[in-house]
């Protein structure tokens, strides 16, 4: 099976900080992304890369970067922690393949920003 | 990316079947549907694809009428650990994917 990890599963920041995420697949897939998810409003795509050194905004980027060096390991970047940067940060990874294809999630990373 | 509605919530009883329809009228000729389940603090775990007619496999069955404009997931006889949040999404793979997920679904099983 397809694993995903991410490396915590919670985290307690301070406002301001500098965070990282790393999140890392066994399968050798090509596209890797990053969520957060917050109650009432699903899950929403921040960041996502189809390739090393390659990356693409996604909806919400703002406040984030990302960094993909190695095939496979994606890390999002909280450059300066806010307290509306709380949030489940999920992780997931897909082959590049057109038609059928499926995301495989990490158990998800949750930050608590104070 | 096509868009999807679902309903917010469903109620159900262990035993009983559910099914959770899927709008996706704006779907494209080579997007498919897939159907996804989240437990609480966990990410979502693939259940399922299909891209017309049925699709059925140990955990669920995916109806897919002939005009695609809508799907249904069918999980027979839920249980208590069948509670969960169902999203449905409809894409295709390709470097330029990325999966846009609504709220789904929240599917209540009582005793």
């Amino acid at each position: 099976d397809v694993k995903v990890t991410q490396s915590s599963r919670y985290l307690v920041k301070r406002t301001g900080e500098k965070v990282f995420l790393e999140c890392v697949q066994d399968m050798d897939h090509e596209n890797m992304f990053w969520y957060r998810q917050d109650p009432g409003l699903g899950l929403r795509l921040i960041y996502f890369s189809y390739d090393v050194k390659m990356k693409e905004k996604g909806d919400i980027p703002e406040g984030y970067s990302v960094s993909r060096e190695k095939k496979e390991r994606f890390s999002l970047i909280l450059e300066s922690a806010s307290t509306n940067q709380t949030s489940m940060y999920l992780c997931a990874s897909s082959i590049e393949r057109q038609g059928a294809y499926g995301y495989t999630f990490g158990s998800g990373t949750r930050l608590t920003v104070v | 990316l096509a868009k999807t509605t679902q309903p917010i919530s469903m109620d159900s009883y262990e035993g009983q079947e559910v099914n959770i329809t899927c709008s996706h009228n704006n779907i494209a000729t080579n997007d498919y549907i897939t159907w996804y389940q989240q437990f609480p603090s966990q990410g979502p775990r693939f259940i399922i694809q299909g891209y017309k007619t049925k699709v059925t496999n140990e955990v669920a069955s995916l109806f897919i009428p002939a005009d695609r404009k809508s799907s249904t997931l069918s999980l027979p006889r839920v249980s208590l650990s069948d509670t969960a949040v169902y999203y449905c999404l409809a894409g295709r793979g390709g470097a330029t994917t990325k999966l846009i997920f609504g709220t789904g679904t929240l599917l209540a099983v009582q005793p």
